[in-house]
């Protein structure tokens, strides 16, 4: 059974590019969360879709925006990156956004 | 507002004797709690959780932690410590809401020295 696979591992991108980020939620799971981790730093919630649509949002600008696709699966868009931009991004998944999370080993983006 | 404070950033063990990482959480609500674990370039992996059962709730790898309301506080403990457990260890509260938002302390390094 595979867990939660996000892609790429690992990205170097330039200041005020686009970038994004890709998740595939474990098998059964409909609901699809997206963590932002800087260096030395707790994972912080960007947000969370659920049916295809954002259910809640951190406080991260509108730099970072999302989509959830039919088969559950979703994407992490982040534009005009900054250089603080850089850090480990998380997909979690879990059944109707309660509990039981499942993680994936996270996309490192570098951004120069 | 929900928060978790991890009392210490790093921890230092020797292997085969007892582990504590120390957690405070502050919450309106009736709190559910977890402790994740995350090894170097690797995901993170749920070690327990607390969802106002048993208090005292056992996870893989021989952790164990204990809720106690009065104290706000959510200790995960390991009677001896294993070379393989050396990670970040994360203390993370979320709200009973349909939503499901994960609030992260800052983590714990644990170290165990052989």
């Amino acid at each position: 059974d595979a867990g939660v696979t996000q892609s790429p591992t690992h990205l170097i991108k330039t200041r005020g590019q686009q970038v994004t980020l890709r998740c595939s939620p474990k098998s059964g799971h409909d609901t699809v969360s997206w963590y932002q981790q800087a260096l030395g730093q707790g994972p912080q919630f960007i947000f969370q879709y659920y049916e295809e649509e954002e259910r809640q949002r951190g406080n991260f600008p509108d730099r970072f925006s999302g989509h959830q696709f039919p088969n559950y699966s979703s994407e992490l868009n982040v534009n005009a990156l900054l250089l603080g931009d850089s850090a480990l991004y998380l997909c979690a998944s879990s059944l109707s956004g309660v509990y039981g999370y499942t993680f994936g080993s996270g996309t490192r983006l570098t951004v120069v | 507002a929900q928060s978790v404070t991890q009392l210490d950033s790093h921890v230092s063990v020797s292997e085969g004797t007892p582990v504590l990482l120390r957690c405070n959480y502050s919450s309106s609500y009736s709190p559910s709690l977890f402790w994740y674990v995350q090894h170097p370039n690797k995901g993170l992996q749920l070690l327990l959780k607390y969802t106002s059962a048993a208090t005292l709730v056992k996870g893989i790898n021989g952790f164990e932690a204990e809720f106690k309301k009065s104290e706000t506080s959510f200790h995960l403990t390991k009677p001896s410590a294993h070379m393989s457990d050396a990670a970040e260890y994360f203390c993370v509260v979320i709200i009973n809401s349909n939503t499901g938002k994960l609030i992260f302390g800052q983590g714990t390094t644990l170290q165990v020295k052989p």
